[in-house]
């Protein structure tokens, strides 16, 4: 079984300043990560993942996140965020046999503000 | 492609009442995955369906049952509705050949129990 907490429930900052969300799992498994993004209103969206190989993944609209085994972390950073940034972020773990299901953190509310 | 869909988009019952909700996933995917996502527990793993099968399943009472046509088409039900489960309920849909594929999300439907 997985379980992933996400630490902060809501992060207010700045338009233009850096911001990570942080995310840490735990699974007696090897596992893949994820992040999703939910804007009012709609479902998840796919930020990026993790599933082997480098451990820094990054998705189109600049955010990076980096997978720590060591730490078991999965910190999502933007090193300038935008207004439209402001959502819902969704650290999720599954794990890499079988056909597991996501277990996903309760989210963190990005508030961007001018 | 498309996107998955879910309707209705909304929806409001009464108690005792009972629910079905369809999901249409991404032309070509064969897994069809449900969440429900409140904001006291977040997103909880109902079920997912394969080819017609059911291949996980969540902690949820029977009163939360599914199916999947062979069209990969998918539906939901719930009978006997109470007042918790007012939430929103998401599909996701992957092709799950290998077990790594992504979930893609719906819009999802807002239920509504008074």
């Amino acid at each position: 079984a997985q379980s992933v907490t996400q630490l902060d429930s809501q992060v207010p900052v700045f338009e233009e300043a850096p911001v990570e969300l942080r995310c840490n799992y735990s699974s007696s498994v090897s596992v893949y990560l994820f992040w999703y993004v939910q804007y009012p209103n709609q479902g998840l969206q796919l930020l990026l993942k993790y599933l082997s190989g480098s451990t820094l993944v990054e998705s189109i609209n600049g955010f990076e996140a980096e997978f720590n085994k060591s730490q078991t972390s999965f910190h999502l950073r933007k090193p300038s965020v935008h207004i439209s940034d402001t959502a819902e972020y969704f650290c999720a773990v599954s794990g890499n046999s079988g056909y597991s299901t996501l277990t996903f953190g309760k989210g963190t509310m990005l508030l961007v503000s001018p | 492609k498309a996107g998955v869909t879910q309707t209705p988009r909304y929806l409001i019952k009464t108690r005792g009442q009972q629910v079905t909700l369809s999901c249409s996933p991404i032309s070509g995917h064969r897994s069809v995955s449900w969440y429900q996502q409140t904001p006291g527990q977040g997103l909880q793993f109902l079920f997912e369906y394969f080819s017609e099968t059911q291949r996980n399943k969540g902690n949820f009472p029977g009163r939360f049952s599914g199916r999947q046509f062979s069209n990969s088409r998918s539906e939901m039900n719930v009978s006997t509705l109470e007042l918790g489960d007012s939430a929103l309920y998401l599909c996701a849909s992957s092709s799950r050949e290998t077990g790594t594929d992504t979930q893609y999300f719906g819009p999802g439907t807002r239920l509504t129990v008074l």
